[in-house]
């Protein structure tokens, strides 16, 4: 079945460094990958739509600058964390759809990456 | 969007048959019902969607009331495994979704032995 696979499952980085976090579509192409971003006892929150080829749309209240994101590919979007702070330690979650009608396919995620910023 | 209620907690003896509600009043007649659940530290995990059918697979069932307002997710034997947090969503097909998801708080199934 479809499977979305992220890279790395969790990363500890020093305060001001940069992480970078990939998301696979292993299986299947996407054209638009989403990216969450889950706090502790809370509900996922989506950060920005990745589109291949073209710029990510990001949610209000979410920084482009800060959340690189980059869809090189039909299969591999990547989100980069710049000069990370302690408040970006958060558990990160990308998902993909596998194809046909937007509406009636699920989509896929992953199995998250756990950031903690130090 | 069209926006859901759900209980935040329910309890589940193992092995019955586990109903999680949600309500949906504000649904659009072309706008389906997904169902996610997440396992503590995980991704969450597709169960099952549907339009106005009920529908059914190795998973779960999907019940949908006709007039679309509410529906009832249902896990025919609980196990342990099953303990997670269920989230019902509607996916939005009005100003430009691209089909994201968004998450409500969803319910918190404990299955208990």
């Amino acid at each position: 079945g479809a499977v979305v696979s992220q890279h790395p499952s969790w990363v500890i980085c020093k305060s001001g460094t940069s992480v970078k976090i990939e998301c696979r579509s292993l299986d299947f192409q996407a054209t638009t990958m989403f990216w969450y971003r889950q706090f502790p006892k809370q509900s996922l929150m989506l950060m920005a739509t990745s589109n291949e080829g073209s710029k990510a749309t990001y949610e209000q209240g979410v920084e482009k600058d800060k959340f690189l994101i980059n869809h090189a590919s039909l299969t591999l979007s990547t989100l980069t964390v710049t000069s990370a702070h302690p408040e970006d330690s958060s558990f990160y979650i990308c998902s993909a759809r596998m194809g046909g009608e937007v509406y009636n396919s699920p989509l896929h995620f992953g199995n998250g990456t756990r950031l903690t910023v130090t | 969007d069209a926006k859901t209620t759900q209980p935040p907690s329910m309890d589940c003896a193992e092995g019955r048959a586990a109903n999680l509600p949600c309500n949906h009043s504000t649904i659009s007649g072309n706008e389906y019902v997904y169902w996610y659940r997440q396992i503590h530290s995980q991704g969450p995990q597709y169960i099952i969607h549907g339009l106005k059918n009920n529908e059914t697979n190795e998973m779960a069932s999907l019940i949908i009331t006709e007039d679309r307002k509410s529906s009832t997710l249902i896990l025919p034997h609980a196990t342990l495994r099953d303990t997670a947090v269920y989230y019902c969503i509607v996916i939005t097909v009005y100003g430009g979704s691209q089909g994201n998801l968004i998450f409500g708080k969803g319910t918190k199934l404990s299955v208990k032995p």
